[in-house]
């Protein structure tokens, strides 16, 4: 069981929005920065948004990140098909003094 | 370019050690700190362990504490992990990261197994 909830699985036609929420407490989210992460097949997790709303040089602003309160969302807009991949959510937490990510949300693109 | 290349993975019986090791280039090592995180198979992405740019703070997630140990060597642009009393969910790919986690290297798999 993740400490940052998320849905396992999100879906969307080529050219759609679609956002992934992250859901945390008062102890991550709520209190410090979230960043997410792509998870194409077989390579390793790319940093795609930080400090809530931020992008990496390189990344499109397709992608882009939100927060309020202790949930955060990322969204993609244009839906491509090459955005298939898996997208977490992580932010430090005070009380557990770690990193915590979410579970994982796999995206299809239809 | 920055680019992290982690090694010393392997097969191991459970209660067995392996050191793994992480060889940094393309950045400045010493201003940043550093993190190990896994992900088992199936499994979504579980941080493990971080350490300070000193060196001098370090963290580690509650299901290794006291069997693992970070540590880094600055001179050497390298950091490390020693795993003791390996487990059965110990087995992972396992990733070293840099700062929050904006570059990543390749992984290394461990398989804890008899």
């Amino acid at each position: 069981q993740s400490v940052l909830t998320q849905p396992p699985s999100a879906s969307g036609t080529p050219g759609q929005r679609v956002t992934i929420s992250c859901s945390g407490s008062n102890s991550n989210i709520g209190s410090n920065t979230v960043n997410w992460y792509q998870r194409l097949p077989g390579t390793a997790p790319k940093l795609l948004i930080y400090s809530h709303n931020q992008r990496p040089s390189g990344v499109p602003d397709r992608f882009s990140g939100s927060k309020s309160g202790t949930s955060a969302s990322l969204a993609i807009s244009g839906l491509q098909s090459e955005d298939e991949a898996d997208y977490y959510c992580a932010a430090w937490d005070d009380s557990l003094n770690g990193w915590v990510f979410g579970g994982g949300t796999k995206l299809t693109v239809l | 370019e920055v680019q992290l290349v982690e090694s010393g993975g392997g097969l191991v019986q459970p209660g067995g050690s392996l050191r793994l090791s992480c060889a940094a280039s393309g950045f400045s090592f010493s201003s940043y700190e550093m993190n190990w995180v896994r992900q088992a198979p199936g499994k979504g992405l579980e941080w493990v362990s971080h350490i300070s740019s000193s060196g001098s703070t370090i963290y580690y997630t509650d299901s290794v504490k006291g069997r693992f140990t970070i540590s880094r060597d600055n001179a050497k642009n390298s950091l490390y992990l020693q795993m003791n009393s390996l487990r059965a969910e110990d087995t992972a790919v396992y990733y070293c990261a840099k700062g929050a986690f904006d570059s990543w290297g390749q992984g290394t798999l461990v398989t804890v197994s008899s």
